[in-house]
């Protein structure tokens, strides 16, 4: 099973409410990542977990709060958006974090669309 | 920071092949190249990767220059269903993030 999973698939919310996307693999990959991709861009990295514990925040405002229950589950807490927050948001996994330069494979799922209102 | 320029798009016709470059001239010398696709409402799919020399996989064969400072993604031959967005991808020295180029727009014609 090569599958990373995402949960909702669509997701519509206001600027006050609080909303969770969900990720989930079960390749036995120790390393997870969080991706923000705008129309038309290529991705941008915003977090890594390795071995469930937060690697990198890339600089992501606190709106935006990842949570790494245990090494199959990844979530994305989300409160307070803005519209410009809109954007398809990428789950990620590797087996580990891999040193610089190893040849370590990301999956990706197929992300969660999120419109913020 | 390492980075990766491609074109922003390009044709081919179906059952032939097709040529995509990747320019990334700041290359450091542990860093692999990543190539990945990504079809319309998907994420990205990887593709293939390599570090010094060229690589093939069912999908696809990387070439990779002798001083590394470019690589071409070669898709034997292209069906409808390789319509996607190619992205160039290095592993940043000194990190393990992946630094994504813009992507070519790749467009094949029946």
């Amino acid at each position: 099973d090569t599958e990373v999973t995402q949960t909702p698939k669509h997701l519509v919310m206001g600027m006050t409410n609080k909303k969770s996307l969900k990720c989930e693999q079960h390749m036995g990959h120790r390393a997870m990542y969080w991706y923000k991709q705008k129309a038309k861009k290529p991705p941008e990295l915003m977090f890594v977990y390795s071995y469930e514990k937060l690697s990198i925040n890339e600089s992501v405002p606190s709106r935006f709060s990842p949570e790494c229950p245990n090494s199959s589950l990844l979530n994305l807490h989300l409160h307070a958006l803005q519209p410009e927050d809109s954007a398809l948001y990428l789950c990620a996994s590797s087996q580990t974090l891999g040193l610089a330069g190893s040849g370590e494979t990301q999956y990706f799922g197929p992300g969660t669309r999120l419109l913020v209102l | 920071d390492a980075k990766t320029t491609q074109p922003n798009s390009m044709e081919s016709n179906e059952e032939e092949p097709v040529h995509l470059p990747c320019n990334h001239s700041t290359i450091s010398g542990t860093d692999y190249i990543h190539w990945y696709r990504q079809l319309p409402s998907q994420g990205p799919e990887y593709v293939i990767h390599g570090l010094t020399s060229n690589v093939n996989n069912r999908m696809a064969s990387l070439a990779i220059a002798e001083d590394r400072k470019s690589s071409t993604l070669i898709l034997h031959r292209a069906t409808l269903r390789d319509a996607a967005v190619y992205y160039c991808i290095l592993r940043e020295s000194g990190t393990y993030k992946y630094i994504f180029g813009t992507g070519t727009r790749l467009k094949v014609l029946a």
